[in-house]
This record gives C-alpha cells, sequence and structure tokens, in this order.
C-alpha cells in the first residue's frame, strides 16, 4: 500500500517546540518530505530526507527519520505564530508523491 | 523569480459543462505534476509530464479527465462533461530536471478551487 499518515491536529504555545509526526507503510520510498500549506497558498517545500538518512536539519527545522519503524517527525524549534499551518507529510514514490491527510498546527500566544 | 502560476484560481460551473485549467510551471522546469486536493485531504497524483511527453496518467480519475503539455511549457487539464464530485483544489507542481536531486523536488503552484454546481 502506500498509505501516508498523520495526526490532525496539534496547538502548542509561541515559543515552545513543535512535533508533528508521520508513518508511512511503503519501505521502498526513497524520499520523505515536509510541505507546509497555509490559507490561499500552494504548497512550500519545507525539507525532505533521503531515506538512507536518519536526521537532517535545517535552520529551526529537525527531520528525524526511523526507517525501521517507517515514522517520520518534524521538529520546528521556537514555534512562532508564523508557524501555523497544515503540515503535509508525503513520500516519493516511483515518480510521484504520496501525501498524507495533513496535520494542523495551531500556535497560541 | 516566478514562482508556478495557475489559471483560473477559481472556477465554478454548471454540472455537464467543460472545463479547462491552466499550469504554467517556473520557466526552464522539464517536469510538471497534476495533483487534486479535497477538502481536508492531501493532494492526490492526477498525471505528469516529462518535457511535452506524458509520463504517467494512471492517478486520473476516468476518461473525462485529460491532460496536455504541447510545447513542453503550459500545460491544460481539461474535465469534460463536469460532475459535482469533480469539485476540488487542482494543484500543479514543476520540477526541474528529470533525474539527480532536483528531479526530486516539487514546486508547487497556488491551485485552481473547482466548484461543480
Amino acid at each position: 500500500g502506500e498509505d501516508v499518515e498523520q495526526s490532525l491536529f496539534l496547538s502548542v504555545r509561541e515559543g515552545d517546540s513543535s512535533v508533528i509526526n508521520c508513518t508511512y507503510t511503503d519501505s521502498s520510498s526513497t524520499y520523505l518530505y515536509w510541505y507546509k500549506q497555509e490559507p490561499g497558498a500552494g504548497l512550500q517545500l519545507l525539507t525532505y530526507i533521503f531515506s538512507n538518512m536518519d536526521m537532517k536539519q535545517d535552520q529551526r527545522l529537525t527531520v528525524l527519520l526511523n526507517k525501521k519503524d517507517k515514522h517520520l517527525s518534524l521538529r520546528i524549534a521556537d514555534t512562532q505564530t508564523g508557524d501555523s499551518a497544515i503540515y503535509f507529510c508525503a513520500s516519493w514514490r516511483t515518480d510521484k508523491l504520496i501525501f498524507g491527510t495533513g496535520t494542523r498546527l495551531q500556535v497560541f500566544p | 523569480g516566478a514562482g508556478v502560476s495557475q489559471s483560473p484560481r477559481y472556477k465554478v460551473t454548471k454540472r455537464g459543462q467543460d472545463v479547462a485549467l491552466r499550469c504554467d510551471p517556473i520557466s526552464g522546469h522539464v517536469s510538471l505534476y497534476w495533483y487534486r486536493q479535497a477538502l481536508g485531504q492531501g493532494p492526490e497524483f492526477l498525471t505528469y509530464f516529462n518535457y511535452e511527453a506524458q509520463q504517467d496518467k494512471s492517478g486520473l480519475p476516468n476518461d473525462r479527465f485529460s491532460a496536455e503539455r504541447p510545447e513542453g511549457s503550459i500545460s491544460t487539464l481539461t474535465i469534460q462533461r463536469t460532475e459535482q464530485r469533480d469539485s476540488a483544489m487542482y494543484r500543479c507542481a514543476s520540477s526541474l530536471v528529470t533525474i539527480g536531486l532536483a528531479a526530486y523536488e516539487q514546486y508547487f503552484g497556488p491551485g485552481t478551487r473547482l466548484t461543480v454546481t
């Protein structure tokens, strides 16, 4: 199967860290992605990780990959109100992206 | 530089009408993808092109849906005899190359919100 699953909702206080989780079923996924969707805007590519890596850090973003458990997470340090959006996990399968249902992140002051 | 653009941004049409959705990829990008996103869901793959050649159309729901990219740049997704279940956000994405690391980076446009009444 090609399922990618995420929790639907996450609420955090401004300044705290956010951790968004994702599980996928296809062990042959070569790349795994995080996209951000804000209202009225397209999907913004945040970061992605090759399947033979277990961690990637990019400024406030840290991606962790547990290939054995097929679990991907995105940690956002020092979460800001501007980080409020829907975050999609996606896996690369053959020649296309397979997306999860998205996690809505709400940041409150 | 300019990103992926799509037009129209919003389209309301009556059931049974044909619609054409346009995507203008980032200049120089050779691969172009179409996705459909229902409310509350993630995007689902429809079809993609390398240059003008349609490589995979396995995601097109039925033969009412077709896509073309005749000159390897702008693409049109056409839905014939629209039905209410076709209502969704239609998203286009492009990537720079077909092989190598950059092939795995897809950049999305703002989408076209289609409503069929």
